[in-house]
């Protein structure tokens, strides 16, 4: 099936760094989802984008769509430590496969 | 809204044991239910999609006589992890979305709090 690739790995940030997270996939997806996963928790919906080119800010958090629907990314201004955690891209099918998700550490 | 409750939140038993996790959702029905597996510092890996009242359909590599999956009402799916071993050991968890007119493709998914399972 559809997978959605996500990069980086991992990411340790000083806070008050900049942090951002890319998806893409080989398909255009109807839209894609964020959500993220604090260490020994559960996976927490943040975003939805659906329409090309869209950009979405939560706060600190600005989420963006690409153009051609097919690539995605997370940016978070000047972190904070309780940014801390997994953050997941998931593509839009009746199985939601996520990304691999890029784990977030900010030291204080 | 849109709470999902999975019990129990912590299982240790031995091999050999069959263990049931059950999936709940508390405010809204759901006719779609996932269950992933997730190792440590890694994603969540789609087992199967539970569908209310039919067979449920498993991902490639997973087997279905080893993961018994049930989803008996809108709103309880559970995972029965038979004649577990070691190498079962994992956090399981499970979402699921709201069900809207044209279905739960595009609805965002909420999460159980999920299983951690430990077999001695």
């Amino acid at each position: 099936g559809q997978q959605v690739m996500q990069i980086p790995q991992y990411q340790h940030v000083q806070e008050g760094e900049d942090f951002t997270t890319y998806c893409n996939s080989s398909t255009t997806l109807s839209n894609i989802q964020w959500y993220k996963q604090r260490p020994g928790g559960h996976p927490v919906f943040l975003i939805q984008l659906v329409k090309s080119g869209e950009v979405k800010k939560q706060k600190r958090l600005t989420f963006q769509f690409g153009e051609a629907k097919k690539n995605s990314s997370l940016h978070i201004t000047a972190t904070q430590t309780t940014d801390v955690g997994t953050y997941f891209c998931a593509g839009p099918h009746n199985d939601m496969r996520f990304g691999a998700g890029t784990r977030l550490t900010v030291k204080p | 809204g849109a709470v999902v409750s999975q019990h129990p939140s912590w299982v240790i038993c031995k091999s050999g044991t069959s263990v049931k996790i059950e999936c709940r959702s508390l405010d809204f029905q759901a006719t779609t239910m996932f269950w992933y597996r997730q190792f440590p510092k890694q994603s969540l890996m789609l087992m199967a999609t539970s569908n209310e009242g039919s067979k449920a359909t498993y991902e490639q590599g997973v087997e279905k006589d080893k993961f018994l999956i049930n989803h008996a009402s809108l709103t309880l799916s559970t995972l029965t992890v038979t004649s577990a071993h070691p190498e079962d050991s994992s956090f399981y968890i499970c979402s699921a979305a709201l069900d809207v007119m044209g279905g739960t493709r595009d609805q965002p998914q909420h999460f159980g709090d999920g299983t951690r399972l430990s077999i001695l």
